[in-house]
């Protein structure tokens, strides 16, 4: 079954550092994701993607927040100026045309110290 | 209450007891997914129920859709030790957005 793949799976920062978090969407999917999990908290919505660009945000996604799709295969998170309540786990989803085959990868832990 | 809460917010059972979680939500949706979350790991997608579907059956799990009450229900048969984890519902609204909104997590602890 095709997966939606997360690198780092753990990621630690200096509070301040620039981080990429990184993910291959599934390869025919079109809507791209990012999802954010404090630690003991629900999973929150952070930003959609689609035919390269924002198609939604929240208000966490804040200037700090940027998405990219680099190439045909990648989609990047990028923190420019980590903070320690940056520290979550982030998930990657990916979908097909709209809500369809919506798929989320494993997720990358990231720790701000 | 928030889209997508979860009740009970924790549940502790012996195994091979049944055990059901609910969820509320309040705007109308396409479809709602459960997920399961082992401490701090990555989510598993268990089951995704179409807002035109009343009850959807895998392996030992079953999920009721009740639409007209925005609530949907978990229920694992003959849990087991490894049931333990946080369950989570997932609703995608039925316009305007394709993101999912979470809910707040039932905790649910199998004593073997």
């Amino acid at each position: 079954e095709p997966e939606v793949t997360q690198t780092p799976s753990h990621q630690v920062t200096q509070m301040g550092q620039e981080v990429i978090l990184r993910c291959v969407p599934i390869s025919n999917h079109l809507y791209f994701y990012w999802y954010r999990q404090i630690l003991g908290q629900k999973v929150e919505f952070l930003v959609s993607f689609y035919n390269n660009e924002i198609s939604e945000k929240s208000e966490i996604f804040d200037d700090q927040f940027s998405v990219e799709r680099p190439d045909g295969s990648n989609f990047t998170l990028k923190i420019r100026s980590t903070k320690l309540e940056d520290s979550a786990m982030y998930f990657c989803a990916s979908s097909g045309f709209g809500i369809y085959g919506y798929t989320f990868g494993s997720g990358t832990r990231l720790t701000v110290v | 209450s928030q889209q997508g809460e979860e009740d009970p917010q924790a549940l502790s059972i012996q195994e091979g007891e049944n055990a059901t979680m609910n969820c509320s939500y309040k705007t109308s949706i396409n479809n709602l997914q459960w997920y399961r979350q082992n401490s701090g790991r990555g989510l598993v997608h268990l089951i995704l129920i179409r807002s035109n579907e009343r009850e959807k059956h895998s392996g030992r799990l079953r999920v009721t859709l009740d639409t007209s009450k925005k609530s949907s229900s978990l229920l694992i048969t003959a849990s087991r030790a490894a049931d333990t984890a946080s369950y989570f519902c997932a609703t995608a609204p039925s316009s305007g957005t394709y993101k999912y909104i979470f809910g707040t997590g039932t905790r649910l602890k199998v004593l073997a």
